[in-house]
């Protein structure tokens, strides 16, 4: 049971903007700790979406956004393509005794 | 270019061994921390184990301490994963990370393929 809650899936049609939570709590998102967000494509290995929050590494398309207000965080999806269709995970660190460094749940994004 | 590559996974029986590598390339490995990730199947992304560049700071989830122990070799370039009293749990794919930014924020910019492991009598 992680300590980072996602929704299980969103979808969206191609073109809209969808958005995935990501919630935690005060020993993680809410002390401060980073979020960063993988994309995961079916069968393949997790490549990174967003860094620090809000940073898009080298080739990451500007559709791709982060933010982070309180003990959530937010990846944030824009012009929905069909290529986007896959999971999606954050991550942070938890300072609790039964956390520590953790992934989200995960969310399955299907393109309509 | 970076690159991970996993090698070692197969199927061992409840209770045995096995050990991973993770070989490196394309960047100085001995300046980075790199990390073990899992995904059992159909499930999601777990943190297994850490370790910094210079190998004197290691991590383990709960789940795998005392039995999982990390190690690198930057004379080679590798990292491994020597696992014991395996589990039907910890069958998994196994991913090699690069880790960016500081210990405690840790965001893994580069992965390998995976290795699978298949725990089963």
């Amino acid at each position: 049971q992680s300590v980072l809650t996602q929704p299980p899936s969103v979808s969206g049609a191609p073109g809209q903007r969808v958005t995935i939570s990501c919630t935690g709590s005060s020993s993680n998102i809410g002390a401060g700790y980073d979020v960063h967000w993988y994309q995961q494509l079916p069968g393949t290995a997790p490549k990174l979406l967003i860094y620090g929050n809000s940073n898009r590494p080298s080739g990451v398309p500007d559709r791709f956004s982060g933010s982070k207000s309180g003990t959530s965080a937010s990846l944030a999806i824009s012009g929905l393509q069909a290529e986007d269709e896959a999971d999606y995970y954050c991550q942070s660190y938890d300072s609790s005794l039964s956390g520590s460094r953790v992934f989200g749940t995960g969310t399955k994004v299907t393109v309509l | 270019e970076v690159q991970l590559v996993e090698s070692g996974g197969g199927l061992v029986q409840p209770g045995g061994s096995l050990r991973l590598s993770c070989a490196a390339s394309g960047f100085t490995f001995s300046s980075y921390a790199v990390f073990w990730v899992r995904q059992a199947p159909g499930k999601g992304l777990e943190y297994v184990s850490g370790i910094s560049g210079n190998g004197g700071s290691t991590y383990y989830a709960n789940s795998v301490k005392d039995r999982f122990t990390i190690s690198r070799d930057n004379s080679k370039n590798t990292l491994y994963l020597q696992m014991g009293s395996l589990r039907v749990e910890d069958m998994a794919v196994y991913y090699c990370a690069r880790a960016r930014g500081q210990w405690l924020a840790y965001y893994f910019d580069y992965w390998g393929q995976g290795t699978l492991v298949t725990v089963s009598s």
